[in-house]
């Protein structure tokens, strides 16, 4: 267990509608990472919070948004929903204290778009 | 977004073998690390790595940072079926909360 949980682990919708996704990091991790991840493909990076304030954004859709909240969780939430938006949707916070780097993911979300 | 370059992309292997794989980019990185990720799972972090030709292990787990600081290799020894999964590389510098993910190495162990 990463310490890194998501809500919820599965999610069925249909075309056009819109979704939220939930994600709280580990306890005193202050960055939260959004990543897509498609049939077999890599981790695509979307959107970093830390400590509420968006640092970068990847390849994130118009129709994405993502904020972090004053309890650091974080809420991912897709609109208009595509079927090409169907995917793994992983949540990730880091640890940077002194030398380390590191990086937790979440069990994720699956969302099928019907 | 740019990508690391993992090799091989997907190996099949027999139950008992050691097993290779590397993973490198066009910039310098102070930190690496490996995850391995299961069917529907989340990404598992295995390895951290922090200093140029560090080795590092986990078990049958061996990984390292290479001199250069543009590549690490991870090895596996006496591989067992639950091995199978997709092994991903990420490299990171210190300060900018900012992680470079590899394209994957798919691993299925033949019993």
């Amino acid at each position: 267990d990463s310490g890194v949980t998501q809500t919820p682990k599965h999610l069925i919708t249909a075309t056009g509608q819109r979704v939220t996704l939930r994600c709280s990091p580990r306890s005193g991790d202050l960055s939260v990472y959004w990543y897509q991840q498609s049939l077999d493909q890599g981790l695509q990076f979307l959107i970093h919070y830390y400590n509420g304030e968006e640092r970068a954004k990847g390849n994130i859709l118009e129709r994405f948004s993502a904020q972090q909240f004053p309890d650091l969780h974080s809420e991912l939430n897709l609109s208009s929903l595509e079927l090409g938006d169907s995917a793994l949707y992983f949540c990730a916070s880091s640890v940077v204290n002194g030398y380390r780097n590191e990086q937790f993911f979440g069990p994720g979300t699956r969302l099928t778009v019907l | 977004g740019q990508q690391l370059n993992q090799s091989p992309q997907s190996m099949f292997i027999q139950e008992g073998e050691d097993v290779s794989m590397n993973c490198t980019s066009s910039s310098i990185f102070n930190t690496w690390l490996w995850y391995k990720q299961d069917p529907g799972e989340g990404p598992v972090l295995l390895i951290a790595l922090y200093k140029a030709g560090e080795l590092t292990s986990n078990g049958r787990l061996t990984a390292q940072f290479g001199i250069t600081r543009k590549d690490s290799f991870l090895n596996i020894s006496a591989s067992i079926p639950s091995d199978v999964g997709i092994y991903f590389c990420a490299g990171a510098n210190s300060g900018t909360y900012k992680y470079i993910f590899g394209t994957g190495t798919r691993l299925k162990v033949l019993a």
